[in-house]
Parts: C-alpha cells; structure tokens; sequence
C-alpha cells in the first residue's frame, strides 16, 4: 500500500546540505505532501508540509516537482542531531491518521 | 514547548493481564491518536478519536483495545488481555485541527 518511495539510506557529512528524495508518482489533488521524522528512541516529530508551493520553516526546505510527482527534503546544514530516520506521508486533506513507511534512515557523518 | 507525554516509559506485563497506557495530550488539542510500533517494523495506526468518540481505527484495534478520555487532561489505551504480539512502542499524538501531529516519546509494553 506503498503510496511514496524513498532510498531506504542516505549518508550526509556534518554541516553540509543533505536533499532527501521521495517520488509519488500516484499523487491525488488532494493529497499534501508531510515529511517527518523519527529520531532514535523518540516518538516521530513533524518536519514540513506542502501541497504545491515550496515551503520553508525553521527545521527544513520541502521543493515540490511541478507535476507533484515528487518531492525533496532539503536540511540546509545537518548536524549529528539530524541522524534519524525520515518519512515522506501522503495525506489526503479528509484523513486524519498518518501511514508510515519505512522512511529514510539519515546517517551523519562527523 | 508544550508536548505530549506518556506514562509509563516502560510497561512489563504478564500474557493476558490488563494494561492501561496513559497520555497527556496538548492541553488546548482536539484530536488524539494511537500508534503502535513493533520492534524493528513501521509506525501503525492504530486509532484517532475526536468529540469523546472513535472517529476511525485500524484493523489492529479490535474489541481487546479501547479508549477513554477520562478527564479533561489524560487520554489512555487499555489493552484487556495482552498477547506476547502485543509487545511494541506505543506512540500517543495530538493534534489542534486535523493536520500537524505531536507525537509523545512513547511507552514500550513487554508482554511475558
């Protein structure tokens, strides 16, 4: 039931920029796009989400391809902190719950 | 920063005893979740509840699991009759409308 697909690992050095890619090539017009995390041992914590725009906050960038097909998380400067595992959700805007996958585990590199 | 906090942080139980999970929800939220997290396995959904009632569970929640809001704070998740296959990381969430979630650090139930 796969709605989104992620490398299931990525590797990032300290202090630089990591892009986290997710594809959802069977996006709706409803659906938004969330991306959260869950750090080692924590619960999972809300990062960013769109619809169309590109959005910023204070945690990360979230660039979203025109077509919404796919989507990238960009963490502009990643500290050891950020190591944790990374969910790309699809949410139709009528549904309440969150469907995990299996994410994105972040490795930072010192 | 508010945040949403559960009780115990570690739950260990006997094979068919009653458990009760406790959260405390965001104080000014609405809506309220649970999610369970089998060792090494993805997040689940397990029930979301709004308004004092269900508003929709998963399969995994079925007549062994309920829910209470039992006063204006706590928010728990009772499990009648605990099976070994119980055993996970029980995530509580709140949300203010029906979009950003704040999950607690979770309990982990130990059923022997």
């Amino acid at each position: 039931d796969a709605k989104t697909t992620q490398p299931n690992s990525m590797e990032s050095n300290e202090e630089e920029p990591v892009h986290l890619p997710c594809n959802h090539s069977t996006i709706s017009g409803t659906d938004y796009i969330h991306w959260y995390r869950q750090l080692p041992s924590q619960g999972p914590e809300y990062v960013i989400h769109g619809l169309t725009s590109n959005v910023n906050n204070r945690m990360a960038s979230l660039a979203i391809a025109e077509d919404r097909k796919s989507s990238t998380l960009i963490l502009h400067r990643a500290t050891l902190r950020d190591a944790a595992v990374y969910y790309c959700i699809l949410r139709d805007v009528r549904d309440d719950k969150i469907i995990f996958g299996k994410g994105t585990r972040l490795h930072i590199l010192p | 920063e508010p945040e949403v906090t559960q009780t115990p942080s570690h739950q260990v139980t006997q094979m068919g005893q009653e458990v009760i999970l406790r959260c405390v929800p965001i104080s000014n939220h609405l809506y309220f979740y649970w999610y369970r997290q089998i060792l090494g396995q993805k997040v689940e959904f397990l029930v979301s509840f709004y308004n004092n009632e269900i508003s929709e569970k998963s399969e995994i929640f079925d007549d062994q699991f309920s829910v209470e809001r039992p006063d204006g704070s706590n928010f728990t998740l009772k499990i009648r009759s605990t099976k070994l296959e119980d055993s996970a990381m029980y995530f509580c969430a709140s949300s203010e409308g029906e979009n950003i979630q704040y999950f607690g650090a979770g309990t982990r139930l130990s059923v022997l």
